[in-house]
């Protein structure tokens, strides 16, 4: 399918489990980004890439480890999951050259509970 | 510190008034805002743009308005109608970077 992808769309995880988030978008767009959105707080950036092997930190990185080996994917680990991790996360791309506005183009998301 | 605020966490209006949804920041140096529309289990869509050199863009019935003096941003929607019913996220670019700083949305109700 083309576009931007997540998966899984729902997960349930015990506390200090490692849980992958996959990301996948097919328009080989060179910057992708992570969300999570959590109420009150709207949405926050953990970690963003501006192509394979670049990445950096946003908002809230703590507790989460990213890596871009491929332009496409762009998964999200947490390394030992808290419960307060539990929120909806998304993954983002965008491209340089589509607009000056650079908008991203959002995937449905994958909501994590942490129990 | 929020840097991109939405004051007003829920927005009810009949349908086809004008909704108008707003948003505050305290960065002088962002150079593009943007706004979003969420439905719920969807992702963001996006919806508008308006560079900092801009105080006015339209795109049918949406217009966003930027005053850089007051540092403050706003969607219009004209004639609103049940299916904008949705969560209206703003987000701000840092001039330089790639990267948004989002709102805490607004959750907008259009009244048929």
């Amino acid at each position: 399918d083309a576009g931007i992808t997540q998966s899984p769309r729902y997960k349930i995880t015990e506390t200090g489990r490692q849980v992958t988030l996959m990301c996948h978008q097919t328009w080989s767009h060179s910057y992708m980004f992570w969300y999570r959105q959590d109420l009150g707080h709207g949405l926050r950036l953990i970690y963003y890439s501006a192509a394979a092997d670049i990445t950096d930190k946003g908002e809230v990185p703590d507790g989460y480890v990213v890596s871009r080996s491929k332009t496409e994917n762009f998964p999200l680990t947490l390394e030992s999951a808290t419960r307060s991790q539990t929120s909806v996360y998304f993954c983002a791309s965008s491209e340089l050259g589509q607009g000056p506005s650079y908008e991203q183009y959002f995937g449905p998301g994958t909501r994590l509970t942490v129990t | 510190d929020q840097q991109v605020k939405q004051n007003s966490p829920s927005l009810s209006v009949q349908e086809g008034r004008i909704s108008i949804l707003n948003c505050d920041y305290t960065n002088s140096m962002f150079d593009y805002f943007l706004w979003y529309k969420k439905y719920p289990a969807e992702g963001p869509t996006f919806l508008i743009s308006i560079s900092s050199i801009k105080d006015k863009n339209e795109d049918g019935r949406f217009t966003v308005f930027l005053n850089k003096s007051a540092k403050h941003l706003s969607l219009h929607i004209v004639p609103s109608q049940p299916g904008d019913s949705a969560v209206y996220f703003c987000a701000a670019r840092p001039s330089g970077t790639y990267k948004y700083i989002f709102g805490t949305g607004t959750r907008l109700k259009v009244l048929a």
